[in-house]
């Protein structure tokens, strides 16, 4: 299977610990996004990368957010010092970024769990 | 800020074909359309996308007028394993580019 690649599928962690979620994107594919989704809402944007420049990222991202795309490919999303309302289903989507016809490829998402 | 507006939910039967039209008052010329569908704890898969008049692929059919200010996603026969989030996206290209989802349709199918 080719398809974009999150791990781990679950992440169970405590309030205040660091956390790091991987995605690895379909190997063409030059546009990387990271998305956050909670139960019965549709998937927030968070971040996104052409290549392994972050072209934005959302204003209502808190600075315990980071992400990384060090060589173009796979991404990191770490989470640090933790909280309750982290808790969420993290999702990668990639694409070849063709500009409006854009469409987006997601993985199985990474389910965090704060306690 | 511009964004698309689409029904909350929706009920529909085994066998019945179902439409769900989207709003997108703010598209811009260089806009294409793209509907996603999502099933419980897996990512949004790409359906079917268009930028005028009609498309079609083996699994929906998507319609948008002229003015391209809404666009209607058509689910032929469906099926109980139709029922899940659809989400309408226009890329607003002249705000970036990037995907914004709204909070999607969701379409339950009973038997």
């Amino acid at each position: 299977d080719t398809g974009v690649s999150q791990d781990p599928r679950h992440k169970i962690t405590k309030r205040g610990q660091n956390v790091t979620f991987r995605c690895d994107p379909i190997s063409e594919h030059n546009r990387l996004y990271w998305y956050r989704q909670t139960l019965g809402q549709g998937p927030e944007f968070l971040t996104y990368f052409q290549n392994e420049a972050q072209l934005e990222k959302s204003r209502l991202l808190s600075d315990r957010f980071s992400a990384e795309r060090p060589k173009g490919s796979f991404s990191t999303l770490e989470i640090q010092r933790t909280e309750q309302g982290d808790s969420a289903m993290y999702l990668c989507a990639s694409s070849l970024g063709q500009g409006a016809n854009e469409k987006l490829f997601f993985g199985s998402g990474t389910q965090l769990s704060v306690l | 800020l511009a964004k698309t507006t689409q029904p909350i939910s929706m009920d529909s039967y085994e066998g019945q074909e179902v439409n769900i039209t989207c709003s997108h008052n703010n598209i811009a010329t260089n806009d294409y359309i793209t509907w996603y569908q999502q099933f419980p704890s897996q990512g949004p898969r790409f359906i079917i996308q268009g930028y005028k008049t009609k498309v079609t692929n083996e699994v929906a059919s998507l319609f948008i007028p002229a003015d391209r200010k809404s666009s209607t996603l058509s689910l032929p026969r469906v099926s109980l394993s139709d029922t899940a989030v659809y989400y309408c996206l226009v890329a607003f290209y002249n705000q970036g580019g990037k995907l914004i989802f709204g909070q999607g349709t969701e379409l339950s199918v009973k038997p």
